[in-house]
């Protein structure tokens, strides 16, 4: 595609539920970055996979957060048994290198947690 | 520690106005990159502006102007005669050299500032 995309754009998750979150790259794009933006913040960095490596995930807040990118292409972040404070916008860019060039972002995912 | 401060959260103008938004940083290292992203209602982010730390040059894109001094370490953005269309939110980010290696560290964003247009 043109752009990077997220699915799904929205999702409400009730307390203690898992949930999966997918993000497609530009093709092309050896690098994709994972953040979490709360409400009136700016993005917080989660983790960063070069190719199907990943090279960084010091930013994932706990242990129910996992990512994935087996391909080397499309990423997945799973949150597991998901708490009322992972409620947040997650957003995905991915960059044709690494990650001091220009990070392209996807539209976000929205999620909601009940 | 915060690496990137946004001290401005919202700022009002009115059309044509010009608005300066201020970004002040904090790194020890000497090689570093900035960058700002403008994030309109649609949530979006989109890149506006890198500079290497070695490039000091100011720089002007159509409305847009940055200027960069190391001595204050400031990366301020300007928009002159300010649209609608402009209101958006608006982030400075930060990454940094790590290691001796072509490798660069995660980009650490500040709070933004949001910029409210109105004709």
């Amino acid at each position: 595609g043109a752009g990077v995309s997220q699915s799904p754009r929205y999702k409400v998750a009730k307390r203690g539920q898992d949930v999966a979150l997918r993000c497609d790259p530009i093709s092309g794009h050896v690098s994709l970055f994972w953040y979490q933006q709360a409400l009136g913040q700016g993005p917080e960095f989660l983790t960063y996979f070069q190719n199907e490596a990943q090279l960084d995930k010091s930013g994932l807040p706990s242990d129910r957060f996992f990512a994935e990118r087996p391909e080397g292409s499309v990423s997945t972040l799973k949150i597991q048994r998901t708490q009322q404070e992972d409620s947040a916008v997650y957003l995905c860019a991915s960059s044709f290198f690494h990650e001091a060039e220009e990070q392209f972002f996807g539209p976000g995912t929205r999620l909601t947690v009940l | 520690a915060q690496k990137v401060t946004q001290a401005q959260t919202e700022i009002s103008v009115v059309e044509k106005e010009d608005v300066t938004l201020d970004c002040v940083y904090e790194t020890r290292d000497t090689t570093y990159y900035l960058f700002w992203y403008k994030q309109p209602p649609s949530g979006e982010l989109v890149f506006l502006i890198r500079r290497n730390s070695f490039d000091e040059q100011n720089e002007i894109s159509g409305r847009y102007s940055w200027n960069f001094q190391k001595s204050t370490s400031s990366f301020n953005f300007t928009i002159t005669a300010s649209q609608v269309v402009d209101s958006a939110v608006y982030f400075c980010a930060l990454s940094e050299a790590r290691g001796t290696t072509d490798s660069w560290g995660k980009l650490q964003f500040g709070a933004g500032t949001q910029v409210v247009v109105t004709p």
